[in-house]
């Protein structure tokens, strides 16, 4: 079936430096790739999303970048901060009610 | 500004019992989702709805059911509690079919005992 591999688990950088996340679909039909961040105690959160016309986003301090033809997808956060740290999930839909997220990865910001 | 409310933070309930998590919307959104949230699984699929008083399964549904009278609300039942569902139970509506993100309540973390 469709599948998200989310790569790393965990992350740990120092204050100032850039986090790098990737994730990788297997249903060639995703055209939809939302990034959430889920801190301590709260929901996910939608931070930043792509869709397949788009080769990369950027919103100030994060990015996400799309590579549809090896099916990768990464979320790019730079000069991180301690208030960065969270779980991050990456997700991929087809457009349907199905959203395939990935197993998350936990990002430590060492002040 | 726009909410997803989850009716409880934290439940015990004891194995056999019948459990109702309760989910409210304030965005008029057509569609609701249930998720269940486990440490190295990320999010999977319980059940959606896609209007009053429809519904469709998820990835994982069985031991569940849901239950959406108004568009606003979408319930999740577990007709009787075992203790595999102990789990992070979180709700989610959106506008779109999938191409548009998620606004999520802040969890249920559930304990069956």
């Amino acid at each position: 079936g469709e599948n998200v591999e989310q790569h790393p688990s965990t992350l740990s950088v120092q204050e100032g430096d850039s986090a790098v996340i990737k994730c990788t679909y297997s249903d060639s039909a995703s055209n939809y790739f939302p990034w959430y961040k889920q801190e301590l105690g709260k929901g996910p959160q939608l931070i930043i999303d792509i869709r397949s016309n788009v080769g990369e986003k950027k919103d100030q301090r994060i990015a996400v970048t799309l590579n549809k033809t090896a099916k990768h997808f990464s979320l790019h956060i730079t000069e991180t901060q301690p208030e960065d740290s969270a779980v991050y999930f990456c997700a991929a839909s087809t457009g349907g009610f199905k959203t395939i997220f990935g197993a998350g990865t936990r990002l430590f910001v060492k002040a | 500004d726009v909410k997803v409310t989850q009716s409880s933070r934290y439940l015990v309930k004891r194995t056999g019992e019948k459990v109702f998590l309760e989910c409210v919307q304030d965005m008029d959104h057509e569609n609701m989702f249930w998720y269940r949230q486990d440490p190295g699984l990320g999010l999977r699929l319980i059940y959606f709805s896609y209007d009053v008083k429809m519904k469709e399964k998820g990835d994982i549904p069985e031991g569940y059911s849901v239950s959406r009278e108004k568009k606003e609300r979408f319930s999740l039942i577990l007709e009787s509690a075992s203790t595999n569902q102990t789990s992070m139970y979180l709700c989610a509506s959106s506008r779109g079919q999938g191409r548009d993100g998620y606004t999520f309540g802040s969890g249920t973390r559930l304990t069956v005992v």
